[in-house]
């Protein structure tokens, strides 16, 4: 069965510090890759994906992820953290013959001024 | 409307009654997926309409739970003789095509908190 782990359930830096989230997968075949982000008090949103093409992927607010197919990773990464950028981070990998969403339990940044 | 809406936004229901949540989906997109984030879990996969049909079902918890959707839109779960461990945050999410080579972004909606006493 398909599944997402995400190593750190819990991850406190401090302004300006440099962020890096993992994810590592289990699927031998092609995948599409997803990070998504649930700020305080509201849904889930589209944080960046992977489909095809470039493995390094640019998403909102200076986030990007790279795929490492031979490690079955898709870790995130942001150079310089803010403190709105506290939130919930969840990894998703949905399989090329399925349409469901995998997730991973989920990554808790906290950013302090 | 310009994202995906459920209702109702909490719910709080006494063991053994039956309860309804309600998804609308983004204008236009086909596919439509319901989710369960239980505390300190990651979402959990319940069920997956392209248009009107079902064609995954595969992660509803038991037969207490069933789903529907009519006029490629609106869908609702119902969860007969509620349970305390339903107790759960309910996603609904929805994508432009579901099914294909093609995978569509998953759009999520702000979820229904469900509380069974």
């Amino acid at each position: 069965a398909q599944s997402v782990s995400q190593h750190n359930h819990h991850v406190i830096l401090s302004e300006a510090a440099s962020l890096e989230l993992g994810c590592n997968y289990s699927y031998g075949g092609t995948v599409n890759l997803f990070w998504y982000v649930q700020y305080p008090g509201q849904h889930l949103q589209l944080l960046l994906k992977y489909f095809s093409g470039d493995p390094l992927v640019k998403g909102i607010k200076g986030f990007e992820a790279e795929f490492i197919k031979s490690k079955f990773s898709f870790n995130l990464r942001k150079p310089s953290v803010q403190w709105s950028d506290t939130a919930e981070y969840f990894c998703a990998v949905i399989a090329y013959n399925t349409d469901k969403l995998i997730f991973g339990t989920g990554t808790r940044l906290q950013v302090f001024p | 409307g310009a994202g995906v809406s459920q209702s109702p936004s909490n719910k709080v229901t006494e063991k053994g009654k039956d309860v309804e949540l309600r998804c609308d989906p983004i204008s236009g997109h086909t596919a439509l997926y319901w989710y369960r984030q239980r505390l300190g879990q990651g979402l959990e996969f319940l069920i997956y309409f392209q248009g009107n049909s079902a064609p995954d079902k595969s992660g509803l918890p038991s037969d207490r739970f069933s789903a529907e959707r009519t006029g490629e839109s609106v869908s609702t779960l119902t969860i007969q003789r509620t349970q305390q461990e339903d107790s759960a945050v309910y996603l609904c999410a929805s994508s432009f095509q579901g099914a294909g080579s093609t995978r569509e972004t998953q759009y999520f909606g702000p979820g229904t908190r469900l509380l069974v006493l």
